[in-house]
């Protein structure tokens, strides 16, 4: 069974609107962290937030949010006031301990975000 | 501060030919070292991980092979490239504490032709 979702392969969004990348996530660990990753048509892959299964606050990085809904297996990124330079992939990805790997992460496969001006 | 090197940045090898990718962590002591595969338009599917010299567990069968000659040396090999093994190489590392972030390379994009 898939650990990651991401069921948005593409979004256009027009620029400084709000945007929501949605993630559902599997797992039967207690303690997990929740990762959100930037992907650039150059390719580096660049952290944008974490947030942790025992966090009791949604973490929060200048314009990046995480909408963590515990109950629901959810962690959704937020991006406010959105910009050209926002255009990428984007993976949201989990570690747990029942994961294997090392605590490498799962990634989800990906949503192609595409701001318009 | 830490920084993680990988080269090359582009390669284009034909079917049969060998594999070597480089990738050096500075700044850094005994990190976790991970390679992963994106193949175009998918996620990233790890390939190997190494906790220390020496130490190399594969998380899928294939045509590839790791080697961590050092502490903070990893290598990504192959004796006989297929098609099948064209795709994006993402170095990373970590350290060795839970739910600590991975920092990236920056790639290599192979071709197999």
């Amino acid at each position: 069974a898939q650990k990651i979702t991401q069921t948005q392969p593409g979004m256009f969004v027009q620029e400084k609107e709000a945007v929501t990348l949605d993630c559902t996530y599997d797992t039967s660990d207690p303690s997990y962290g929740l990762f959100w990753y930037k992907q650039p048509s150059s390719g580096e892959m660049i952290f944008l937030i974490y947030q942790g299964s025992y966090d009791q606050q949604n973490a929060t990085e200048g314009r990046y949010s995480l909408n963590f809904q515990k109950a629901r297996k959810s962690a959704n990124l937020v991006i406010s006031a959105s910009q050209l330079g926002d255009s990428a992939m984007y993976f949201c990805a989990m570690r747990d301990r029942g994961g294997g790997g090392a605590d490498g992460l799962t990634f989800g496969k990906g949503t192609h975000l595409i701001i318009q001006p | 501060s830490q920084t993680i090197h990988q080269w090359p940045a582009t390669l284009v090898q034909p079917v049969g030919s060998p594999l070597s990718l480089e990738c050096t962590v500075e700044g850094t002591s005994n990190p976790n070292l991970y390679w992963y595969r994106q193949a175009a338009g998918r996620g990233l599917q790890l390939l190997f991980y190494s906790v220390g010299i020496g130490q190399i567990s594969s998380e899928v069968p294939q045509n590839l092979s790791a080697s961590r000659p050092q502490d903070r040396q990893f290598i990504l090999s192959s004796k006989k490239l297929l098609l099948s093994d064209s795709g994006f190489y993402l170095c990373a590392w970590r350290r060795g504490r839970a739910n600590e972030k991975l920092f990236f390379g920056s790639g290599t994009q192979l071709s197999v032709l």
